[in-house]
Formats: structure tokens, sequence, C-alpha cells
């Protein structure tokens, strides 16, 4: 079972409207928490990186929140933009050294 | 300054066929990471590279191996290629160690196709 659980699994928004998207996880030990972004045919880009003392970090138009006791995290977009569209990628490491957790991943389509 | 480069962008292969895909860090980054994502899932690891020796494995066959050169770029071999062995291949690295709290840079993959 995949310790780190993206929702929803797809979703539709119009330009300039904001959307959450989730991720839960199980892994533990944990040390931080990652939002990537990854546009089709290519490689992840990082959003944000949260430590088990963060509970709010912003890059942009993008705001990560961490809830460590409840193991939840969310990824806010502000005034949602075309070239939004990609999927975001939840990520949590801890435990065995350099091996990070990967979600599925949330596929986001920004429309005019 | 030069990201994350990866080699062949794109691949076809047959099944049995092996093949090796080639990874150039970002200059002065001393740790290389190896994933696999299938189409639609998320990435997943498969090795770790430091300093050229191998820190960490994840769960895949005997059939992958790795290597890192004294330059710090990296080889990713896949023997005996299976269909579900297509996928995009990532290669991230890392400064310092490498360790769980370091960021990662990740290059934009090579898609390995198994006919």
């Amino acid at each position: 079972k995949n310790q780190v659980e993206q929702s929803p699994q797809s979703l539709i928004i119009l330009e300039g409207k904001n959307c959450t998207l989730q991720c839960n996880y199980t892994v533990s030990p944990f040390s931080n928490l990652r939002w990537y972004k990854q546009d089709t045919g290519r490689g992840p880009v990082s959003l944000t990186i949260m430590t088990f003392s963060e509970n709010t970090k912003s890059n942009g138009r993008y705001t990560a929140t961490l809830d460590a006791d409840t193991k939840q995290s969310s990824l806010h977009i502000t005034a949602s933009q075309l070239s939004d569209s990609a999927s975001y990628i939840c990520v949590v490491s801890g435990g065995s050294w350099g091996k990070f957790q990967f979600g599925a991943g949330t596929q986001v389509v920004v429309t005019p | 300054d030069a990201g994350v480069t990866q080699s062949p962008t794109h691949l076809i292969k047959t099944r049995g066929q092996h093949v090796t895909l080639r990874c150039s860090p970002i200059s002065g980054h001393k740790s290389v990471s190896w994933y696999q994502q299938v189409l639609g899932q998320g990435p997943q690891f498969i090795f770790q590279y430091y300093e050229k020796e191998e820190r960490g494995r994840g769960n895949f066959p005997d059939r992958f191996s790795a290597r890192q050169f004294p330059n710090y770029s990296s080889e990713l071999n896949v023997n005996a290629l299976l269909l579900g062995d297509s996928a995009l291949y990532l290669c991230a690295s890392s400064p310092g160690d490498g360790g769980e709290n370091q960021p990662q840079h990740f290059g934009d993959g090579t898609r390995l196709s198994i006919l």
C-alpha cells in the first residue's frame, strides 16, 4: 500500500479560480514533505519543502500547509493560470537514507 | 548553469535487450538518484549514489544496476528488458550527501519504450 495518498486524482478549474490539493501520508519516521510540479514530459520541479516544525510555506501563488499530527498536507493554488496545468506530486522523506515516498500525483487542468 | 541532463531523451528497445541510460548532475552535486515513473503514477526510487558508492536501493530486480563515475555522472543499466520496463526514467542530483533533507533537482528523463 502506498504510504503517500493524494486527492483528488484529477481536477479541472477555470482560469483565475483557486484550488486545493490534498496529501495524506503514513511514512514514519518523518523528515520532510515536498510538493513538486511536473509538466507533461518533463521532470518534477520543486515548489516547497517543509520540515516537521513548519506548518506553512509559500512559493508565489503556491501555498503548502502541513499538519504533522494528522499527517496531512495541502497545496493551495491561488488565481490559477493556464501554465498551472500539470501534475502535482507530494513527496515524503524519512526513515531510510535518501529514499523518498512519492504520491501518484493530482492532475490539474486549467481551462480558459 | 546547466541543470541535470539525461541522455538519450527517447529510446525504443525490444524485449530481452539491454539498455544504458546516462545522467550528468548539476555541477558541484555529488549525489545522484534514479527513479522509474510509469505513466499515470509517481516516481519509484531505484538507486542512490554518493561519492561513487551505492547508498540506497529500491525494490527493483537485479536486472537493474547503476554506477557513478569519478566526475559524478551516472549510468543506469537494465538487462533482459521486459514490456513492464516501459517508463520515464528520471535522474535527480543533490548537493551535499543527498540525504533526506537535501533538495533534489530532476532532469527531464529518458522515455524508454519496450516493443
